[in-house]
């Protein structure tokens, strides 16, 4: 069965340094999306992307965050300058674009800002 | 603002017994509900979903409950396995808009003993 694969599974980094994390989703896949987890804390939402533009992102989806489809198979997140607070599970998912079908996750990168 | 609320963060039953897993939501626009399954290191996989339309989703082992009214839904696991053991997410959606960005909660720890 496809899936969707992300890249690192976990990446050390200091603070205000840049970071970038890879996803590939499935490949006939339309919507993107980002989430993220503290530890201890609730799935949150990021941003969601669709035909190569932002469709729509949270408050917490700031100046600091990117989002960018370089190619036809992968999804990346930057982050410009990390904060202590980006330590976090990030989830990449997907879906083909039916609108009451489930996401398809990824198995997240550890981000750990030192 | 919690949307969806999950207030076990952990649930323990034995095998073989009943697990009732529940989630409250505050805003009546969500139509479609899922939940997720997480083990550790993983990213969350799809368990079961149902529409704002029933009241009732079954699927093997899995039943979901839908209480409109008391904006209230549940995850019934019966007979629960020791595989079971993973987290939780109850995840809410509303169609209005054409987007798709599931809220979720913030997942409930349930732990089968043998």
């Amino acid at each position: 069965e496809p899936e969707v694969t992300q890249t690192p599974s976990h990446q050390v980094t200091q603070m205000g340094q840049e970071v970038i994390l890879r996803c590939v989703p499935i490949s006939n896949h339309l919507y993107f999306y980002w989430y993220r987890q503290i530890l201890g804390q609730k799935v949150e939402f990021l941003v969601s992307f669709y035909n190569n533009e932002i469709s729509e992102k949270s408050e917490i989806f700031d100046d600091q965050f990117s989002v960018e489809r370089p190619d036809g198979s992968n999804f990346t997140l930057k982050i410009r300058s990390t904060k202590l607070e980006d330590s976090a599970m990030y989830f990449c998912a997907s879906i083909f674009g039916n609108m009451d079908s489930p996401l398809h996750f990824g198995n997240g990168t550890r981000l750990t800002v030192t | 603002d919690q949307q969806v609320k999950q207030n076990s963060p952990s649930l323990s039953v034995q095998e073989g017994r009943i697990s009732i897993l529940n989630c409250d939501y505050t805003n009546s626009m969500f139509d479609y509900f899922l939940w997720y399954k997480k083990y550790p290191a993983e990213g969350p996989t799809f368990l079961i979903s149902i529409s704002s339309i029933k009241d009732k989703n079954e699927d093997g082992r899995f039943t979901v409950f839908l209480n409109k009214s008391a904006k209230h839904l549940s995850l019934h696991i019966v007979p629960s396995q020791p595989g079971d053991s993973a987290v939780y997410f109850c995840a809410a959606s509303s169609a209005s808009g054409g987007s798709y960005i599931p809220t979720f909660g913030r997942g409930t720890s349930l732990i089968v003993h043998p």
